[in-house]
């Protein structure tokens, strides 16, 4: 399963919006109904982290300016005003299949 | 508080072995399924192997079958990766992560560098 992610770059400005989208070469509904599409974030000179697991639930701790939606092949994760501590590498990773991630979007002032 | 402790890595030649230990805390090893993640230098994150609660079941990408063991040993509630015959193309920050189900990998270690000279 390919992930593809854009854009790649995203430059932001502090307080306002951003989107990446992740875009699935195949559904990643499983058989036990779920969609094991996660996202996560890894700030410079860091080890990733999760922030939200199964297209939409954010984990504990991850501010609620974060959020992921979508469904079957294509997936969202939207910031609804950037913070200066968002500054990273974002990405989608399915579990649904063999585990692959998206090539990541650096979000940048 | 959660957490995963990485340690081993460094530079080898070609053709050279490396073990690679992750010491988990926090949580009940024994109950989850853990995970090695590498990261290219600047470049993206792929999976590298995975290996079930008591050690019987595991998985490899194809690049490092034949090459790379995981292993366990609940009772030090630790995770290795042992590596032979490392290429240059096995350079890379190596993580090692917890894995409750379907690849969301929620804890990770710090990373531990292995780099492998020509």
């Amino acid at each position: 399963v390919v992930l593809t992610q854009s854009p790649l770059s995203l430059p932001v400005t502090l307080g306002q919006p951003a989107s990446i989208s992740c875009s699935s070469s195949q559904s990643l509904v499983h058989s036990d109904g779920n969609t094991h599409l996660h996202w996560f974030q890894q700030r410079p000179g860091q080890s990733p982290r999760r922030l939200i697991y199964k297209v939409s639930n954010r984990d504990s701790g991850v501010p609620d300016r974060f959020s992921g939606s979508g469904s079957d092949t294509d997936f969202t994760l939207i910031i609804t005003r950037v913070e200066a501590e968002d500054i990273g590498v974002y990405y989608c990773l399915q579990g649904a299949n063999w585990p692959t991630f998206g090539q990541g979007t650096k979000v940048e002032i | 508080e959660v957490h995963l402790a990485q340690s081993g890595g460094g530079l080898v030649q070609s053709g050279g072995s490396l073990r690679l230990s992750c010491v988990a805390s926090g949580f009940t090893f024994s109950n989850s399924w853990m995970a090695w993640v590498r990261q290219i230098p600047g470049k993206g994150l792929e999976f590298v192997t995975n290996i079930n609660e008591d050690g019987s079941r595991n998985s490899y990408v194809d690049s490092v079958k034949g090459r790379f063991t995981i292993s366990r040993d609940n009772g030090k509630n630790s995770l290795y990766l042992q590596m032979n015959n490392l290429r240059a193309e096995d350079t890379a920050v190596y993580y090692c992560a917890r894995d409750p189900g379907y690849a969301a990998y929620d804890v990770w270690g710090q990373g531990t560098m292995v780099g492998i000279s020509s």
